[in-house]
């Protein structure tokens, strides 16, 4: 257990309405990791982070945005959701080599 | 550019049956390369991964994996299936900058039978 938590686990929004992930590690990893997961697609990179306030764009972050003022926290925004933004979405965070993953959130956006 | 492919979206086993699940990668530089599990409504766990050092890998849960540069594979064995190993089965490769990120083949389900 890398003690990563996501909130919330599930949403429901509608198309056009803005929207906050959450992710929360209590060890103090310094890159973090926004991916999107979707049928016949593995799981895309979305945006990461290297630091507080260091954030770059991963291969399919049009429409998202991301925020890191803390260690232990690091955020993902919609900031106009669309129906194609329906996914899981899975927070990582990286020990060495290896990178460790939250439990999820659900988003549906009708 | 690096790239995870994994032959087979779906494979059914039978109970006792060699689980093979397929990966094969591309990369211009050495690979990090790993395997995750995910179970249904779950996140990812990590199964094993291959950082140069041996080039078979044993990992939780019974499995293993062997790294074949000449044939650019990585696939995921195990010797005898149990009904608690259905779920997806996820390759991946580390991309060469320092970023760290992870490059995802498109995931096998595997399905076993009684």
């Amino acid at each position: 257990d890398a003690g990563i938590t996501q909130s919330p686990r599930h949403k429901v929004t509608e198309t056009g309405t803005p929207v906050t992930l959450r992710c929360h590690q209590t060890e103090n990893h310094r890159y973090m990791y926004w991916y999107r997961q979707d049928p016949g697609h593995g799981l895309r990179l979305i945006h990461y982070s290297y630091g507080v306030k260091d954030t770059d764009k991963g291969e399919v972050s049009d429409g998202y945005s991301v925020s890191r003022s803390k260690t232990e926290d690091f955020l993902l925004t919609l900031e106009s959701a669309t129906s194609s933004q329906t996914s899981v979405y899975f927070c990582a965070i990286r020990d060495s080599e290896t990178q460790y993953f939250g439990p999820g959130t659900r988003l549906l956006v009708l | 550019a690096q790239s995870v492919t994994q032959l087979g979206s779906h494979v059914s086993v039978s109970e006792g049956a060699l689980v093979l699940l397929r990966c094969n990668y591309s990369s211009s530089v050495p690979p990090y390369l790993f395997w995750y599990v995910q179970y249904p409504n779950q996140g990812l766990q990590l199964l094993l991964k291959y950082t140069s050092a041996a080039t078979l890998v044993k990992g939780i849960n019974g499995f293993e994996a062997e790294f074949k540069k000449s044939e650019t594979s990585f696939h995921l064995t195990k010797p005898s299936a149990h009904m608690s190993d259905a779920a997806e089965y996820f390759c991946a490769t580390r991309g060469s900058s320092n970023t760290g990120k992870l490059i995802f083949g498109q995931g096998t389900t595997l399905q076993v039978k009684p």
